[in-house]
C-alpha cells in the first residue's frame, strides 16, 4: 500500500531551527510537494522536490532523497507565525497526491 | 501564483438540505480538479477526482450519490452535498493542478449540518 510518515507533532524555540521528515512508499513518484496549514485554513504551497538534493527558498529549505524514499523541510529562524501544521505530500504514478497526516509545530518563546 | 477561488468559506444548513460548493481556478486552466476532505486534526482526505467534461473518479468509501461533482468546465468544478446531515459537518477544500506537477488549494468550505 502507499504510506506517507512524519511525525505528529515537534517543538521548536523562536530563533531557532527545525527539520521536519517524511518517508514515503508510494506507487510511482512523480514529486514531493510540502505544505504549510494553519488552523481552520486550507493548505498553502511551500515546496515542490522532483530531483534528489535540497531546494533553499528563504528561510525554508527542502530535501529529497528518491532512492531512501526520505525527505524534510527544514525551517530556520523559526517565528511564532510559523506554528502550524507542515504536510508532505507525494504525487503518485497517477498524479495523485498522497498525503502524510501532517507535522504540529509548536513554536515556544 | 495561481489562484483557486472557493465559495462559499463558511456555510450552515439544516439537516436534509443540499449544500452547493464551487470551486474555480481563476488565471489558469486546470487539468484535475480534487475534492478534500478534512476532520479537526486529521489530514486531508481525498474525495474524489474531477477531469473536465466526464465523471468524477470517487475514492472507496465516498458517497457518489449523496457528494454530486460536476466539473462543467476547465476552471470550474462543483460539489454539492445532498441531503446533508450533521455527520457531514466537515472542512471541505477542492484543489486544481496546472499541467500535473502544480496544485493550487481552494481557501477551503466549513459546513456545519445543525
Amino acid at each position: 500500500g502507499q504510506n506517507i510518515d512524519q511525525p505528529t507533532e515537534m517543538t521548536a524555540t523562536e530563533g531557532a531551527i527545525v527539520q521536519i521528515n517524511c518517508t514515503y512508499q508510494t506507487s510511482g513518484f512523480n514529486g514531493l510537494f510540502w505544505y504549510q496549514q494553519h488552523a481552520g485554513e486550507a493548505p498553502t504551497f511551500l515546496s515542490y522536490n522532483v530531483l534528489d538534493g535540497l531546494e533553499e527558498k528563504g528561510r525554508f529549505s527542502s530535501f529529497l532523497s528518491r532512492s531512501k524514499g526520505y525527505s524534510y523541510l527544514l525551517l530556520k529562524e523559526l517565528q511564532m507565525k510559523d506554528s502550524a501544521s507542515y504536510l508532505c505530500a507525494v504525487m503518485d504514478s497517477n498524479y495523485q497526491l498522497i498525503w502524510g497526516a501532517g507535522t504540529k509545530l509548536i513554536i515556544k518563546p | 501564483g495561481a489562484v483557486v477561488s472557493q465559495h462559499p468559506s463558511r456555510v450552515i444548513c439544516k439537516s436534509g438540505t443540499s449544500v452547493k460548493i464551487e470551486c474555480r481556478s481563476l488565471d489558469f486552466q486546470a487539468t484535475t480538479m480534487f475534492w478534500y476532505r478534512q476532520f479537526p486534526k486529521q489530514s486531508l482526505m481525498l474525495m474524489a477526482t474531477s477531469n473536465e467534461g466526464s465523471k468524477a473518479t470517487y475514492e472507496q468509501g465516498v458517497e457518489k450519490d449523496k457528494f454530486l461533482i460536476n466539473h462543467a468546465s476547465l476552471t470550474l468544478s462543483t460539489l454539492t452535498v445532498t441531503s446533508a446531515h450533521p455527520e457531514d459537518s466537515s472542512f471541505y477544500i477542492c484543489s486544481a493542478t496546472r499541467g500535473h506537477t502544480e496544485a493550487f488549494f481552494g481557501q477551503g468550505t466549513r459546513l456545519t449540518v445543525v
